[in-house]
């Protein structure tokens, strides 16, 4: 059964803090993906990855910076949290080819306070 | 840029019956895929049903089917004998040819009454 595994389903934490969103998958997917949600927005995305040690920025980066280490594992990272940050984060990954399908974790809904 | 847009933030339908969410997008590609995602209260994204643009047939998964009109760039979801167990936000997205994001719309959340 595929998983994409992410830290903490809930997480308080104060303006200022510098954050760390942790995502894990075990399908030994090439891309990773970090999406924020927000309703009546939908899903936008913050960062990708399509390779160890790659990224790029999506459509709402700013605020964010992601890290990818090892292939498994792809990391987002807030700075220095601020209250507009609050959201819903959630993990995808996917495979390379053209009929691939994105798999997700389960959300971090993060409140910062 | 490519968007996807949801016009209904709310639908809901009875038990059994059938209910149609819909979707249109904009973009200038020829080569591209469409989804239909749902996440139900458990947050947990699941992929419903898949259609790639080349098809010209809809694509159907049990009871979900989809009305994909490309010159009208319109994705509809139809879900057939509701149960209990659909409720859940329902997503449309948009992935161009090869490339890896998915861009998605606004969302629809549908409630089924027993």
């Amino acid at each position: 059964d595929v998983k994409v595994t992410q830290s903490s389903r809930y997480l308080v934490k104060r303006t200022g803090e510098k954050v760390f969103l942790e995502c894990v998958q075990d399908m030994d997917h090439e891309n990773m993906f970090w999406y924020r949600q927000d309703p009546g927005l939908g899903l936008r995305l913050i960062y990708f990855s399509y390779d160890v040690k790659m990224k790029e920025k999506g459509d709402i980066p700013e605020g964010y910076s992601v890290s990818r280490e090892k292939k498994e594992r792809f990391s987002l990272i807030l700075e220095s949290a601020s209250t507009n940050q609050t959201s819903m984060y959630l993990c995808a990954s996917s495979s390379r080819g053209a009929r691939t399908e994105a798999f997700f974790g389960q959300g971090t809904r993060l409140t910062v306070v | 840029a490519q968007t996807v847009t949801q016009s209904q933030p709310e639908m809901s339908v009875q038990e059994a019956e059938t209910v149609t969410l819909s979707c249109t997008y904009d973009t200038s590609e020829s080569d591209y895929y469409l989804f239909w995602y749902k996440q139900p209260p458990s947050r947990q994204m699941i992929l419903v049903i898949r259609q790639e643009a080349y098809k010209q047939q809809n694509a159907t998964e049990n009871r979900f089917s989809v009305n994909f009109q490309k010159a009208a760039k319109s994705f509809s979801l139809k879900i057939s004998d509701s149960q209990l167990g659909d409720a859940a936000m329902y997503f449309c997205a948009y992935r161009r040819g090869r490339a890896q994001k998915l861009v998605f719309g606004q969302g629809t959340r549908l409630t089924i009454n027993p």
